[in-house]
């Protein structure tokens, strides 16, 4: 049973840096032509892809936002982790990780995480 | 980036009444590469059609999708309550992945 999970901080300031992580069940990041990726939803607002990290440990990232965010994993190919600098009110979202199998589409997404950048 | 224009924004249905929404990409994608996904109030997406046209695990066979190049739809063949939501397409073909705005479905 594929199962992913995100977590965060909740509430930050202005400025700071967002970390969030993806904690995954039920498949390994390490099979060939998985991948997980993030992406967004401002209340009410339609969905932004924002980075994603495949089997091979390659990184991708929305060309918009690419000079203030790191995706990663970890060793064991359980978690993924999404950094993103200098945030604002804008920054303000449900933060979901969802898993993406080559020609299918993202299948399995988490519950999400809300984040509210306020200070 | 690609640029997905999906209409309307809104229906209003009737219990087993056909809808068909459409998404028309600003370019050209290879038709592998255009999902379809159902999103209900206060839930995550799912995924309802992946690759313009095969349905994902458990979903209905009232569901389908069809198109090439620029232009794609999504149909369902009769609308039962269990579907208000909102649906979105969205493209993998480049990078960025982008959304269409959402088409809100709801029952008359």
């Amino acid at each position: 049973q594929v199962t992913l999970k995100e977590s965060g901080p909740g509430m930050l300031q202005p400025s700071k840096t967002l970390s969030l992580t993806c904690s995954f069940s039920g498949f390994s990041l390490s099979t060939s032509g998985m991948v997980v990726s993030w992406i967004r939803q401002p209340s009410g607002k339609s969905l932004e892809w924002l980075a994603a990290i495949d089997w091979d440990g390659d990184k991708y990232y929305n060309p918009s936002l690419k000079s203030r965010l790191t995706v990663s994993k970890d060793t064991s190919n359980t978690q993924v982790f999404l950094k993103i600098t200098s945030v604002d009110i804008a920054d303000t979202a449900t933060y979901y990780c969802a898993r993406e199998r080559e020609l299918g589409g993202l299948d399995y997404w988490g519950q999400g995480v809300m984040v509210t950048v306020s200070s | 980036a690609i640029v997905l224009n999906q209409s309307p924004s809104s229906i209003i249905a009737s219990q087993g009444e056909k809808v068909t929404i459409t998404c028309r990409a600003s370019s050209s994608i290879s038709s592998n590469y255009l999902h379809w996904y159902q999103q209900k109030p206060g839930a995550f997406p799912k995924l309802v059609i992946y690759s313009t046209s095969y349905r994902a695990s458990g979903v209905p066979s009232r569901f389908s999708g069809s198109g090439s190049g620029t232009s794609y739809s999504f149909t369902i063949s009769r609308v039962e309550a269990e579907d208000v939501a909102t649906y979105y397409c969205q493209q993998g073909s480049s990078n960025p992945y982008t959304f269409g705005a959402g088409t809100k479905l709801e029952l008359k």
